[in-house]
């Protein structure tokens, strides 16, 4: 059974920084590339950053780029998001998630096929 | 980026037919997922690859895509359907899926 346990949330002041946590468990997490999507207070989904399996290319949301740093460790079965300068507008609960894909003639089909339980980061002002 | 849209609310009679849509011009090309969201939870993929459903979701889930309109129908809607329902395909680039249509609130009558 595919496992995202996340963690690292928490209440950080403006301009604070935070590393959330996503550990893999029941996939061979090296073979997937990984996303953090976010959604703020009663609002929806937000793409916010994804990373290929090497850790090679990373790409952001132009909303957190120069602030945020995906990363991930294949020994570890680990993602990370490192959040730094963080502003009132990133309150959000943060999920990772795994991307999938299926291929039945061309284009592959991506999605996001499984999720942690999401981490609240709340940024005070 | 690319742009999906979502009605924001959508009421069905428990029981009866319910279809969720999606608009993008991305769809003309690349296909759409769904998941739904329950307050307070994780979002769960229920319909991925046009018409096709992870294990343990119910088959009164469906997909299906025409032109730049993708679509979820639920046929025989339960009350614990009763749940926001966003689609997600890829961007501009064609490359990522990472974008998301604004949601669809789903009552359940």
């Amino acid at each position: 059974e595919v496992q995202l346990l996340q963690s690292g949330g928490g209440l950080v002041p403006r301009g604070g920084s935070l590393r959330l946590s996503c550990a893999a468990s029941g996939f061979t997490f090296s073979t997937y590339a990984m996303s953090w999507v976010r959604q703020a207070p009663g609002k929806g989904l937000e793409w916010v950053s994804d990373i290929i399996t090497s850790g090679d290319t990373t790409q952001y949301a132009d909303s957190v780029k120069g602030r945020f740093t995906i990363s991930r460790d294949n020994s570890e079965n680990t993602l990370y998001l490192q959040m730094n300068s963080l502003r009132a507008d990133d309150t959000a609960v943060y999920y990772c998630a795994k991307r999938g894909y299926y291929y039945d003639g061309s284009p592959y089909h991506y999605y996001f096929d499984s999720w942690g339980q999401g981490t609240l980061v709340t940024v005070s002002s | 980026s690319s742009e999906l849209t979502q009605d924001p609310a959508v009421s069905v009679d428990l029981g009866q037919t319910v279809r969720i849509t999606c608009q993008g011009d991305i769809l003309r090309t690349y296909s759409a997922s769904w998941y739904q969201q329950k307050p307070g939870q994780a979002p769960v993929l229920v319909i991925y690859a046009k018409n096709n459903r992870p294990s343990g979701i119910p088959d009164r889930f469906s997909g299906s895509s025409s032109g730049n309109t993708a679509s979820l129908t639920i046929t025989g809607a339960q009350a614990e359907d009763e749940a926001d329902y966003y689609c997600n395909s890829r961007d501009s680039s064609g490359y990522h899926p990472r974008v998301f249509g604004g949601g669809t609130k789903l009552t359940v009558l």
